[in-house]
């Protein structure tokens, strides 16, 4: 069964800081990670999604990474500004099914 | 990108009512749709699989009679919570997949009080 764990559950950082973000899964059979932000009561906005044969995909100052065969992920943000706070989730999608697991989300705070 | 549009964004109810909570995929069709329900502070549980045309699959645990799925359109799921409960309280999230062109959209969510 497939297990996302995310590390560390919370991150407080000060405003211009450069971070990293980790997820990990059990089972290497992904079909593709993807990395959302979520504002308190709100949805999830997807951030980046990186397909099972691809290495790293970049968003203007995102950059998320896929390791598959050791089971990782990071999402590194540069230059953290306020407007960050969030929590940020990373789900993965198997081979075998539509559904996301998730994990249980990083909350980050950029403080001014 | 895809876009899916969530509604009602919060609803208060009597206890004992039933809430329906609508998800459309607004510029994609969507063969299936994802229910999910977050409590504070914690991520995202699966509820149930809607399926366009015919019966949603629900996930280990989630009573299919509370919650009901109607999936009748390709941009149109609706989750109904029957008989609402205060332990139903929750935030209700729909998400759809467009193609695998984006990966997985997510609507803006629904926050339900049963009082």
């Amino acid at each position: 069964k497939q297990e996302v764990t995310q590390i560390p559950a919370a991150l407080s950082v000060p405003e211009g800081e450069n971070l990293v973000l980790n997820c990990s899964f059990t089972d290497s059979a992904i079909y593709n990670l993807q990395w959302f932000r979520q504002d308190p009561g709100k949805g999830l906005t997807s951030l980046l999604l990186i397909q099972s044969s691809q290495r790293e995909q970049t968003s203007g100052r995102l950059n998320a990474s896929l390791d598959k065969s050791s089971g990782r992920s990071t999402l590194y943000i540069a230059a953290s500004q306020p407007g960050d706070s969030a929590t940020y989730l990373c789900a993965v999608r198997m081979d075998s099914s539509y559904k996301l697991i998730f994990g249980s989300g990083t909350r980050l705070l950029v403080r001014p | 990108g895809a876009v899916v549009s969530q509604h009602p964004s919060w609803v208060i109810c009597k206890s004992g009512t039933s809430v329906k909570i609508e998800c459309r995929s607004l510029d994609f069709q969507a063969t299936t749709m994802f229910w999910y329900r977050q409590f504070p502070k914690q991520s995202l549980m699966l509820m149930a699989t809607s399926n366009e045309g015919s019966k949603a699959t629900y996930e280990q645990g989630v009573e299919k009679d509370k919650f009901l799925i109607n999936h009748a359109s390709l941009t149109l799921s609706t989750l109904t919570v029957t008989s609402a409960h205060p332990e139903d309280s929750s935030f209700y999230i729909c998400s759809a997949n467009d193609r695998d062109l984006y990966g997985y959209t997510f609507g803006s969510g629904t926050r339900l009080t049963v009082v």
